[in-house]
């Protein structure tokens, strides 16, 4: 079965610590993605990568930095925690052109204490 | 400006009323229009649609597109309590591989 699998589903930290988000997808596919949803809010993208070292800046990426050194595996960066960081992070994976579509990851609930 | 509208943003329902979910869209070159349900963890998928007129159906669920009118509406018909979730409405943009997502309805069907 297909999947993009995230390392933790609940994850408390306290503010100032470095945090990581991990994503690891098995589709072999070229873009990766990196969302927070908040509630009235929808998703809003804080970074994509359409290749391995390639990434892109999205419509939030201040506080946060990524990682592609592999093309399965796409990864989140915290540099420090802040409590307006406590959110639901969702990473995606497409094929090039993503004209069918992401495959989500479950969900990371992050609450930044 | 949001490219992507959904209406409602939030509907509550009694089990077995019948919705119709919003999603209106003003992209350039526009490829596909995908509907996802998202419960308490991953959205999944539920429609992609790409031609006006033609209605995709799953048991209970359809949806059909107008690329006239740039809009699409999601029907669920007879609602169950397990209706209850945020429906995602998504546009895919030649030429860019991020989807462009409206903020969601969130559906809630009481018993």
């Amino acid at each position: 079965d297909v999947k993009v699998t995230q390392s933790s589903r609940y994850l408390v930290k306290r503010t100032g610590e470095k945090v990581f988000l991990e994503c690891v997808q098995d589709m072999d596919h070229e873009n990766m993605f990196w969302y927070r949803q908040d509630p009235g809010l929808g998703l809003r993208l804080i970074y994509f990568s359409y290749d391995v070292k390639m990434k892109e800046k999205g419509d939030i990426p201040e506080g946060y930095s990524v990682s592609r050194e592999k093309k399965e595996r796409f990864s989140l960066i915290l540099e420090s925690a802040s409590t307006n960081q406590t959110s639901m992070y969702l990473c995606a994976s497409s094929l090039r052109g993503g004209f069918y579509g992401y495959t989500f990851g479950s969900g990371t609930r992050l609450t930044v204490v | 400006e949001d490219k992507v509208v959904q209406s409602p943003l939030s509907l509550v329902v009694h089990e077995g009323d019948t919705v119709t979910l919003n999603c209106s869209y003003e992209v350039t070159n526009f490829r596909s229009l995908l509907w996802y349900k998202q419960e308490k963890k991953a959205p999944t998928f539920l429609f992609m649609l790409t031609s006006s007129g033609i209605e995709k159906k799953s048991g209970r669920l359809s949806s059909i597109l107008d690329k006239k009118e740039l809009f699409s509406i999601l029907n669920i018909t007879a609602t169950q309590t397990g209706d209850s979730a945020i429906y995602l409405c998504a546009v895919v943009e030649g030429g860019s591989e991020k989807l462009v997502f409206g903020k969601g309805t969130k559906l809630t069907v009481n018993p």
